[in-house]
């Protein structure tokens, strides 16, 4: 079972600053398998970030995602006010199995 | 406009079995592979399991042995069953469409419905 760790765990920031939150893998895992959501409290998650780096339709260009082998990212480049959230990274593995990260909180500092 | 709709008992009793609805409108079920993902109070999302047209399921290893998810074409539902249920179990129940492409070449769950919330309690 391959493990997602996200940090951290919460991240306190002020609108129109930059984001930018890690999740990290215990192997190596196929870019096109990490996906990032973003829930907003009360709400059901939204997918952003497909396949590492894609944005899903409708997902403003300040959200850009990144990385490779066990590494990756998430950067908001100027935080807008609904941007404030949990985020969670999301991998497919060929077990077959899917999981989740504990999430990161973004939080108006 | 794809939606999703859980519907479902909002309490169930200790030992008992948990039954789910998700209901499709805007899609045909057979088209994507279907998805139940859960978030216990406070915490984050687990993945339950997910089903492709009617007979291929897969459910995470460690709710198998309790969990059945199965497919209704002709009112284009797909149902979760979670038997001898806890307090461990209370959460709220997603339902999400799944995109995996061709011989999943990608696994993203792009539509996903507002959720319901179950408690487990006598």
């Amino acid at each position: 079972e391959i493990v997602l760790t996200q940090s951290p765990g919460t991240l306190s920031l002020s609108p129109g600053e930059r984001a930018s939150l890690s999740c990290g893998a215990s192997q190596n895992v196929n870019r096109n398998y990490l996906a990032w959501y973003q829930q907003i409290p009360g709400q059901a998650p939204r997918l952003l970030i497909k396949a590492t780096s894609s944005r899903a339709t409708g997902i403003p260009d300040r959200f850009s995602g990144s990385g490779s082998g066990t590494d990756f990212t998430l950067t908001i480049s100027r935080l807008e006010r609904e941007d404030f959230a949990v985020y969670y990274c999301q991998l497919y593995d060929r077990s077959p199995e899917i999981t989740f990260g504990g999430g990161t909180k973004v939080e108006i500092k | 406009q794809v939606q999703l709709q859980e519907s479902g008992p909002g309490l169930v009793k200790p030992s008992e079995t948990l039954s789910l609805t998700c209901t499709i409108s805007g899609d045909s079920i057979s088209h994507y592979y279907w998805s139940w993902i859960r978030q216990p109070p406070g915490k984050g999302l687990e993945w339950i399991g997910h089903i492709y047209q009617t007979w291929t399921t897969t459910y995470n290893p460690s709710l198998k042995s309790r969990v059945t998810i199965s497919e209704d074409t002709s009112k284009n539902q797909f149902s979760l069953r979670l038997s001898s249920v806890t307090a461990a179990d209370t959460a709220v129940y997603y339902c999400a469409r799944v995109v995996t492409g061709h011989d999943f070449y990608f696994y993203y769950m792009d539509v996903w419905g507002k959720g319901t919330t179950v408690t487990v309690s006598s």
